[in-house]
């Protein structure tokens, strides 16, 4: 399956810290997105990167994309409390024009004070 | 708030019970989305539909039944379903499924929280 995999499954950090969370995948994409969930609530979108950029910035958060090695890292700069969550990379199959997205298992973030 | 509202947002039914899940967005989207997330396991796509037609069904059992009357609402009809059913329903949607090749931002409700006992 195309199913991403993120790691590590879970990130304990003080609050200043950085946080990188790793995101592999199988197949080709077209895209690759970045979303955040609280604790059991919906989902929010962080941030795309597309298949032929290799890195994007949005505020405190950094997005690399190695398509060669199938692989996405998410960068949180200077965490802070309000951080804590849990992350997950999405991919879209570069095959598919009906909009679905893969979810990987995601990344448990807690982020103390 | 992202603009998806969901309801209700708890749920307990029997497996002998028949309920809907109700989604709507109020962000003038074209594109809707059903998606289960159950502990332990990555979020799931169940559905899509594009201008109230459905363009995916991702092998999702008969008990589960969408319906997409317009743009706006989605719903999710439940019947006969099993204990492992139990999870966080998620509605999405976005401007369309593709935008210029891209798969589009999609915009999550906060969910249904359903026990099926």
């Amino acid at each position: 399956s195309q199913q991403g995999e993120e790691d590590p499954q879970a990130l304990s950090i003080q609050e200043g810290e950085n946080a990188t969370m790793n995101c592999s995948y199988k197949t080709s994409i077209n895209n690759l997105q970045w979303y955040r969930q609280n604790s059991g609530r919906g989902l929010v979108h962080l941030i795309l990167i597309r298949s032929n950029e290799r890195e994007k910035h949005s505020g405190r958060l950094r997005v690399t994309l190695d398509t060669s090695k199938k692989s996405s890292s998410l960068l949180i700069t200077a965490s802070r409390a309000a951080d804590t969550a849990s992350y997950f990379c999405a991919t879209a199959d570069g095959s598919s024009n009906t909009g679905k997205l893969i979810f990987g298992q995601g990344t448990t973030l807690q982020v103390k004070p | 708030e992202t603009g998806v509202t969901q309801t209700p947002r708890h749920l307990v039914m029997g497996m002998t019970n028949k309920k809907s899940l109700k989604c709507e967005q109020h962000l003038g989207h074209n594109a809707m989305y059903w998606y289960k997330q159950s502990a332990k396991k990555p979020l799931e796509l169940m559905f899509v539909y594009n201008f109230k037609e459905q363009t995916e069904n991702n092998s999702v059992p008969s008990r589960f039944s969408p319906e997409c009357p317009n743009s706006s609402h989605l719903f999710l009809h439940l019947h006969t379903l099993q204990p492992e059913d139990s999870a966080l329903y998620l509605c999405a949607s976005s401007q369309e499924p593709m935008v210029a090749g891209v798969t589009d931002t999609q915009y999550f409700g906060p969910g249904t929280r359903l026990t099926v006992l």
